[in-house]
């Protein structure tokens, strides 16, 4: 079973501070993403990235910034976290298939920014 | 580009009754199509999924999905609810390359005993 684990389940943080959320994947995915999840609003892309050292903006980039060193590895970074960064976070991982690639999704990480 | 629609932000059903949840997508050329279930505090697990050929699906625990072209549409359904199936539903549709996915809204399923 693809399993992937996010660093923690529940994180407080003050305003300006700068947060690191981890997500690790443990088959060997070429691809990852983080999504914020928002009650009425779904998922929401923020980056994604297809190789180490490769990312690509989301739909809501703005705010964040991401970091992929190592394949299994992909890291979203709050330079200076806002209180309306206060959400659920979710990382996902796939690998290229036919039709279209499966995501495979961690427990996530419930950010409160206060 | 493509968008997804779950016109239904919350459903009660009682417990041993029909579930139906509706998913409305726009997108151009013949879709992928996924609908993902959260169970509370959990992450989103894959329920089915669309590509081609048979446009009934099957899927895990008793649900399916039809997939309708004239009607855009990819509702999901299971014929009996259990008090577990009580999770929020996403259903999801795959972009040209088929590796990345836009997704509804949600619909928040809650199970009356």
């Amino acid at each position: 079973d693809v399993k992937v684990t996010q660093s923690s389940r529940y994180l407080v943080k003050r305003t300006g501070e700068k947060v690191f959320l981890e997500c690790v994947q443990d088959m060997d995915h070429e691809n990852m993403f983080w999504y914020r999840q928002d009650p009425g609003l779904g998922l929401r892309l923020i980056y994604f990235s297809y190789d180490v050292k490769m990312k690509e903006k989301g739909d809501i980039p703005e705010g964040y910034s991401v970091s992929r060193e190592k394949k299994e590895r992909f890291s979203l970074i709050l330079e200076s976290a806002s209180t309306n960064q206060t959400s659920m976070y979710l990382c996902a991982s796939s690998s290229p298939g036919a039709g279209a690639d499966t995501q495979y999704f961690g427990p996530g990480t419930r950010l409160t920014v206060l | 580009a493509q968008s997804v629609t779950q016109p239904d932000i919350h459903i009660t059903v009682s417990e041993g009754a029909s579930l139906e949840l509706r998913c409305n997508y726009s997108y151009g050329a013949t879709p992928y199509l996924f609908w993902y279930v959260q169970s509370p505090g959990q992450g989103l697990q894959l329920l089915l999924k669309y590509f081609s050929g048979d446009t009934l699906v099957q899927g895990i625990k008793g649900f399916e999905a039809e997939f309708k072209r004239s009607q855009s549409s990819f509702n999901l359904r299971k014929p009996s609810v259990h008090w577990s199936d009580a999770a929020e539903y996403f259903c999801a549709v795959a972009n040209n390359a088929g590796n990345m996915l836009t997704f509804g809204g949600g619909t928040r399923l809650m199970v009356k005993p």
